[in-house]
């Protein structure tokens, strides 16, 4: 079993605003990390897979860096707006299973 | 193309009872996963399809649970008898092969209410 860790659970941001929040994990058997973004009463939407230390992806105003050797993903949002408000969940792959961590809940305050 | 897709989406049962949940992967999708999200706490893996075969089970809770899937295409999850702690959302997810490197697409899962 993986231990995944969000931080924060929550969060809130003025519109506009740059944000970011933590997905950490055990360095060892890592073997990809995903990102995913989640609004209420929809499915999980994939942001990112992520699988080499110093991996850097970017979409849009989203962004995510990966250090492996010291256990932790960054996601950033650059600029928030409202339609970012969402749960957002990392889930690291140890090559055997998925581990979701319980998500960091932004809310984007126009 | 189509999304992953679960039936039902909402289903409302007593306790003792059977449910019998579906899932329909991307086709194409060899992969399907089940998930299962008590409230509040974490998404977590339930199992692990690669066409047919199952290739991790491990996150199955017991033997109340038991999942399918014929011919490698839709697969089924079957809580018989259902108890109260079976409670929570149960999503499905799919993918090309590609061991944990690959995006996996999630269906908008089936709320299940055991009472």
């Amino acid at each position: 079993i993986l231990n995944v860790e969000q931080s924060p659970q929550s969060l809130h941001v003025q519109e506009g605003d740059s944000t970011n929040f933590t997905c950490s994990f055990p360095s060892s058997n890592f073997y990809a990390l995903h990102w995913y973004r989640w609004e209420t009463a929809k499915s999980p939407e994939a942001l990112f897979v992520m699988t080499l230390n110093g991996d850097e992806k970017k979409k849009g105003r989203i962004s995510a860096t990966l250090n492996t050797k010291e256990g932790y993903s960054y996601l950033y949002i650059k600029g928030s707006q409202p339609e970012d408000s969402a749960t957002y969940l990392c889930a690291p792959h140890d090559g055997n299973q998925f581990y979701f961590g319980t998500g960091t809940s932004l809310t984007v305050i126009p | 193309e189509a999304g992953v897709t679960q039936f039902p989406s909402h289903s409302v049962i007593e306790k003792g009872q059977t449910v019998t949940l579906r899932c329909d992967p991307i086709s194409g999708h060899d992969n399907l996963y089940w998930y299962r999200r008590v409230m509040g706490k974490e998404i977590k893996f339930l199992l692990h399809f690669v066409k047919e075969s199952k290739q991790d089970e491990s996150g199955m809770p017991n033997n109340r649970f038991l999942a399918e899937r014929t011919g490698g295409t839709y697969s089924t999850l079957k809580v018989q008898p259902a108890e109260l702690e079976d409670s929570g959302v149960y999503f499905c997810a799919s993918s090309h092969w590609r061991r944990g490197q690959e995006t996996q697409y999630f269906g908008p899962g089936t709320r299940l209410l055991v009472l």
